[in-house]
């Protein structure tokens, strides 16, 4: 079956630096991967969608890359602010009428 | 409303005992989705629904679970006989749709969730 896989450990970083966040998956490709970011105590926001055949999508200081050989997405944002500190879930959609698959996520925090 | 709501926002419960949580999508949403998260964990994929039918039920835990979905808005999530291992943060999730060529078709926007504990 599909698998997600997102760093479980959290993701420290300095204030002003970039934050990567990985996000691989098992067998097939998807139509495309969603990213969420999630605060405690509260139910996912969407950031970023990137399909199949786009590289690369931006906004604002957010980037997601989109890689179907190495069956991986990564996710930066630039310029971290602590406000940015949160719980970054990806989800994997096959297209169609299929279900979203959601990584387990990773923690991200950011040292002011 | 602007966004999806869920309610009861916490409930409490007894071993054995039935529960109904309850999701009011965005007005327009075609598809509803329901997730489950315990603490600390993803999101775990429990059911969705296009219009008032439900084309994928395989992530229902057992068959203590099931959810309608009327009217092509709102839905129910019933737990029979709920046990210890129910407990977590249920959450509700709508979207235009699916499949289709804008971001926006299949962004899920999410409620603010359900948290049961069942003691």
């Amino acid at each position: 079956s599909q698998k997600i896989e997102q760093n479980s450990e959290a993701l420290n970083i300095q204030e002003g630096k970039t934050a990567t966040l990985t996000c691989n998956y098992t067998n097939y490709s998807p139509a495309y991967l969603q990213w969420y970011r999630q605060d405690p105590g509260r139910g996912p926001v969407f950031l970023l969608l990137i399909r199949e055949n786009e590289k690369e999508k931006r906004k604002e200081r957010l980037k997601v890359t989109f890689d179907t050989t190495l069956k991986q997405s990564l996710f930066h944002i630039t310029a971290s602010q602590p406000a940015d500190s949160a719980t970054y879930l990806c989800a994997f959609h096959s297209g169609g009428y299929q279900k979203v698959t959601f990584g387990t996520g990773t923690k991200l925090q950011v040292i002011p | 409303g602007a966004g999806v709501s869920q309610s009861p926002s916490n409930k409490v419960t007894e071993k054995g005992k039935d529960v109904e949580l309850r999701c009011d999508p965005i007005s327009g949403h075609t598809a509803l989705y329901w997730y489950r998260q315990s603490l600390g964990q993803g999101l775990e994929f429990l059911i969705y629904f296009q219009g008032n039918s439900a084309p994928d039920k395989s992530g229902l835990p057992s068959d203590r679970f099931s959810a309608e979905r009327t009217g092509g808005s709102v839905s129910t999530l019933t737990i029979q006989r709920t046990q210890q291992e129910d407990s977590a943060v249920y959450l509700c999730a709508s979207s235009l749709g699916w499949g289709g060529t804008s971001d926006l078709t299949d962004t899920q926007y999410f409620g603010p969730g359900t948290r049961l504990t069942v003691l």
